[in-house]
């Protein structure tokens, strides 16, 4: 069946290094979404790309989608504690409207 | 423009019970969604609505239902509760399409199951 992985499933980095989470989709993905959840929150959508190669940047924050559109990474330069949270790529059921989540990455953030 | 609200956010119920959340999509919005988020299993999809439709089902038991009104409220019902159903349930609505267009999510409601 169709599967999401994300690596690493926990990360914990001291404020100011960089982190990177990898999400790996077992089939191609006509577009791939990020989303961030903070403790005790719900998701809320940071970005999408559709284009395979595809780089967008949020300042600090630059999402890649791979040649094949079966990866995507997302990556954080010089963490701050307000980054602290679970962040899932998403994509497409295939063959229906609606999204198929990662495991999730959760980012602790060490003052 | 109010976001999506979910009802009640926590709730206790004991096995055997019934239980019926409530999902209210930002306005103009016609698509609702649910999922289920444990610990365990992480955010699986339950079923999606679209104009009053169950367009979209995912791999949960027949005990797990819903329905959308004509305003595009939607609600959810989970029959005869088992210690596993304890969950957040999360609704998120969008546009038209799920997935092709951001999902807004609600705040969740907190299920347990005793």
């Amino acid at each position: 069946g169709q599967q999401v992985m994300q690596i690493p499933q926990y990360q914990h980095v001291q404020e100011g290094e960089d982190f990177t989470t990898y999400c790996n989709s077992s089939t191609t993905l006509s577009n791939i979404q990020w989303y961030k959840q903070r403790p005790g929150g719900h998701p809320v959508f940071l970005i999408q790309l559709v284009k395979s190669g595809e780089v967008k940047k949020q300042k600090r924050l630059t999402f890649q989608f791979g040649e094949a559109k079966k990866n995507s990474s997302l990556h954080i330069t010089a963490t701050q504690t307000t980054d602290v949270g679970t962040y899932f790529c998403a994509g497409p059921i295939r063959g229906a409207n609606n999204l198929f989540f990662g495991t999730g990455t959760r980012l602790t953030v060490i003052p | 423009k109010a976001g999506v609200t979910q009802t009640p956010r926590y709730l206790i119920k004991t096995r055997g019970q019934q239980v019926t959340l409530s999902c209210s999509p930002i306005s103009g919005h016609r698509s609702v969604s649910w999922y289920q988020q444990t610990p365990g299993q992480g955010l699986q999809f339950l079923f999606e609505y679209f104009s009053e439709t169950q367009r979209n089902k995912g791999n949960f038991p027949g005990r797990f239902s819903g329905r959308q009104f004509s305003n595009s409220r939607s609600e959810m019902n989970v029959s005869t509760l088992e210690l596993g159903d304890s969950a957040l349930y999360l609704c998120a609505s969008s546009w038209l399409d799920g997935g092709k267009e951001t999902q807004y999510f609600g705040p969740g409601t907190r299920l347990l199951v005793l």
